[in-house]
C-alpha cells in the first residue's frame, strides 16, 4: 500500500498563480521528499525535508512538514507553463533502512 | 556514468516469454530501488538493495519476479512468463546512502502482447 497520499489528484492553474499540493502519510518518517515527473518517465528530486524540520525553501519551491498531522505541502510560487508535470511525495520511514515509498501523485497543469 | 542508466528503453515481448531489465546505478551509490508505474498511476515499490544487507523484496508482486544486484553495482530485474498485466514502465533509482535523495533512470517501458 502507498504510504503517501497526495491531494488534489489534479490541479489546473494559470501561469503566475501559486500551486499548492498536499501529502499525507501514515507512519513515522525520517524524511519526506518531493519529486517531479515529466512525460511518465524518470523522476527528478526537488527537495528533502527531515522530520525535525518544519519548512524548507528552494527557489520558487516551499515545503512544509507537520509531523503531528503527518502531512506535508509543496507550494510552487509564480508558476510557469514549464512547471506542468506530475508531482510525487515520497516518505523515508523511521527505523529500518530507508525504503522510499511514493504516493499516487498530483498532476499539475499550468496554462500559459 | 553521469546518471542512472536503464536498458532497454522499450521492450515489447510476447505473453509467456521471460524478460530481463537492466539498471546501471550511479557509481558509488549503495542503495538501489526498482519501482513499477502503470499508466497514470503512482510508483509501486518492487525491491530495494542497500549495501550488503539482504534486499527488501516485499514489493515483488509474484514469484515470477526476481532481481539481483551483482558486485553492489549493476542490477537486473527478471520477469518470467510475462503476463499482459506486467505491462508498465519499470523505474530504477539509486542513492548515495540511506536518508538521501534518489536519482532515477528514464525507465524501461515494457509491453506484453
Amino acid at each position: 500500500s502507498q504510504q503517501g497520499e497526495e491531494d488534489p489528484q489534479a490541479l489546473s492553474i494559470q501561469e503566475g498563480e501559486n500551486a499548492t499540493m498536499n501529502c499525507s502519510y501514515k507512519t513515522s518518517i525520517n524524511n519526506l521528499q518531493w519529486y517531479r515527473q515529466n512525460s511518465g518517465r524518470g523522476l527528478v528530486h526537488l527537495i528533502l525535508i527531515r522530520s525535525n524540520e518544519r519548512e524548507k525553501h528552494s527557489g520558487r519551491l516551499r515545503v512544509t512538514l507537520d509531523t503531528s498531522k503527518k502531512s506535508s505541502s509543496l507550494l510552487i510560487t509564480a508558476s510557469r507553463a514549464a512547471d506542468t508535470a506530475s508531482y510525487f511525495c515520497a516518505t523515508d520511514p523511521g527505523g529500518g533502512y530507508g525504503k522510499l515509498t511514493f504516493g499516487q501523485g498530483t498532476i499539475l497543469t499550468v496554462h500559459p | 556514468g553521469a546518471g542512472v542508466s536503464q536498458s532497454p528503453s522499450n521492450k515489447v515481448t510476447e505473453k509467456g516469454k521471460d524478460v530481463e531489465l537492466r539498471c546501471d546505478p550511479i557509481s558509488g551509490h549503495t542503495a538501489l530501488y526498482w519501482y513499477r508505474q502503470s499508466l497514470g498511476q503512482g510508483l509501486e515499490f518492487l525491491i530495494y538493495f542497500q549495501g550488503n544487507s539482504a534486499p527488501d523484496k516485499s514489493g515483488l508482486p509474484s514469484d515470477r519476479f526476481s532481481a539481483e544486484r551483482t558486485g553492489g553495482s549493476v542490477s537486473t530485474l527478471t520477469i518470467q512468463r510475462t503476463q499482459q498485466e506486467d505491462s508498465a514502465v519499470y523505474l530504477c533509482a539509486s542513492s548515495l546512502a540511506t536518508r538521501t535523495e534518489a536519482f532515477f533512470g528514464q525507465g524501461t517501458r515494457l509491453t506484453v502482447v
